[in-house]
């Protein structure tokens, strides 16, 4: 059974940073890619981020401020979230795949406030 | 890099059927056939119901069908159930962003 377990949420100030750790389990997870998907509080879901065979791929939203990164001989992910803005608060997925996200984690909140 | 289009709300009655749209570009939605849909109920994650535009994964019902043509691709719930109550979305597979998702569509069952 494919399980995906987020941590390293929490309250941070705008400007701060956090990093989001993804542990998976139940599948061969360096054969996978690999998404972030947030969504704020009472909105739709947005695509923050994905991975492949090392290469990362981001949205204009949070391109320069987000990295993801992950180490396939432990099957975690990661997402390094700098210049936090308070826009940036959400519930934070992790998923299996791109666009077709077959598998997701149950998220961990991240809210950015002064 | 704007997100799909999406109805806000479509509400059917118990038996019926209803279809969601998703709206794209050429870019996106019209370009690839990488179209996804989820619903979520209330509280919880995201789940996948219709995967490459038309095909169902392991354990979703038949009731649940998709399509697409030219830019808008679209969800078929048919013979609607209580339990189909819920926030939809599309996701498509985009040139320029890799991923983008719908604005999202709540359904609700009378």
């Amino acid at each position: 059974e494919v399980q995906l377990l987020e941590s390293g949420g929490g309250l941070v100030q705008p400007g701060g940073s956090l990093r989001l750790s993804c542990a998976a389990s139940g599948f061969n997870f360096s054969t996978y890619s690999m998404s972030w998907v947030r969504q704020a509080p009472g909105k739709g879901l947005e695509w923050v981020s994905g991975i492949s065979a090392g290469r990362g791929f981001y949205p204009d939203s949070v391109k320069g401020r987000f990295t993801i990164s992950r180490d396939n001989s432990n099957n975690i992910l990661y997402l390094q979230m700098n210049s936090l803005r308070v826009e940036d608060t959400a519930i934070y997925y992790c998923a299996v795949g791109y666009s077709t996200s077959s598998a997701w984690g149950q998220g961990t909140l991240v809210t950015v406030s002064s | 890099q704007s997100a799909l289009t999406q109805s806000a709300s479509v509400t059917g009655s118990l038996g019926q059927s209803i279809t969601i749209s998703c709206t794209g570009t050429s870019s996106d939605v019209g370009g690839y056939d990488y179209v996804a849909w989820f619903q979520q109920q209330p509280g919880k994650v995201p789940k996948l119901m219709i995967y490459n535009v038309s095909n169902r994964p392991s354990g979703v019902s038949n009731r649940f069908s998709g399509s697409k043509s030219g830019n808008t691709a679209s969800l078929t719930i048919s013979g609607l159930q209580a339990e189909d109550e819920a926030d939809y979305y599309c996701s498509s597979y985009s040139r320029s962003t890799i991923v983008v998702f719908g604005t999202g569509t709540r359904v609700a069952v009378l």
